[in-house]
């Protein structure tokens, strides 16, 4: 069974610019969540897809933004980036019954400058 | 708003004692499940143990284990026998069973460091 996998594992760019990251659900699993994580912070919930759906949204602006594909892997996109999002990029995938632990993959640090 | 407050930041071990990680949360809600994960330096986190709210049972997995007292909306976590792979950051997470987006709510962390 392939676990959470997620790219790039570490990306830099500058304030203003834009960024994809992306994540591969384990395998059987549906639903993605993703999760910003600010050093020393817990992770924070920006959004979640299920069947290429978005199914509820974290308090993020607009900027940040995703997609789900027909094969369950997502992307999120971040527009106009800010030094603010410099962090940790946790992606989790589920089943999307009640009560389903969320598997996370190895994240994305990104660095903005 | 649901909340979970894990209030200290670091704590200490001695290998192959026991340490107990402490973990408050809020909510009005009576049915959903409690989580802890570890996030070593390598990044990812790694589930360690779930309970469901409605199992008066406390979890078990291994030398992992938790007190978890509902009316007090406590979840602490036990390891006994620390390894010195247990050091990492340990997470509480909450999240309600009747909500239609199953998002975690994250605490702020502890970490925990064994010493050999």
């Amino acid at each position: 069974e392939t676990g959470v996998t997620q790219s790039p594992t570490h990306l830099i760019k500058t304030r203003g610019q834009q960024v994809t990251l992306r994540c591969s659900s384990q395998s059987g699993h549906n639903t993605v969540s993703w999760y910003q994580q600010a050093l020393g912070q817990g992770p924070q919930f920006i959004f979640q897809y299920y069947r290429e759906e978005e199914n509820g949204r974290g308090n993020f602006p607009p900027r940040f933004s995703g997609l789900q594909f027909p094969n369950y892997s997502s992307e999120l996109n971040v527009n106009a980036l800010e030094l603010d999002d410099s962090a940790l990029y946790l992606c989790a995938s589920s089943r999307p019954a009640g009560g389903e632990t969320q598997y996370f993959g190895p994240g994305t640090r990104l660095l903005v400058l | 708003a649901q909340t979970v407050t894990q209030s200290q930041p670091e704590m200490s071990v001695q290998e192959a004692e026991t340490v107990t990680l402490s973990c408050t949360y809020d909510t009005s809600e009576s049915d959903y499940y409690l989580f802890w994960y570890k996030q070593p330096p390598s990044r990812q986190m790694i589930l360690v143990i779930r309970q469901e709210a409605y199992k008066q049972q406390n979890a078990t997995e291994n030398r992992f284990s938790v007190n978890f007292q509902k009316a007090a909306k406590s979840f602490s976590l036990k390891i006994s026998d620390s390894q010195l792979g247990d050091a990492a950051m340990y997470f509480c997470a909450y999240r309600p069973s009747t909500s239609g987006t199953y998002k975690y709510i994250f605490g702020t962390g502890t970490r925990l460091k064994v010493l050999a």
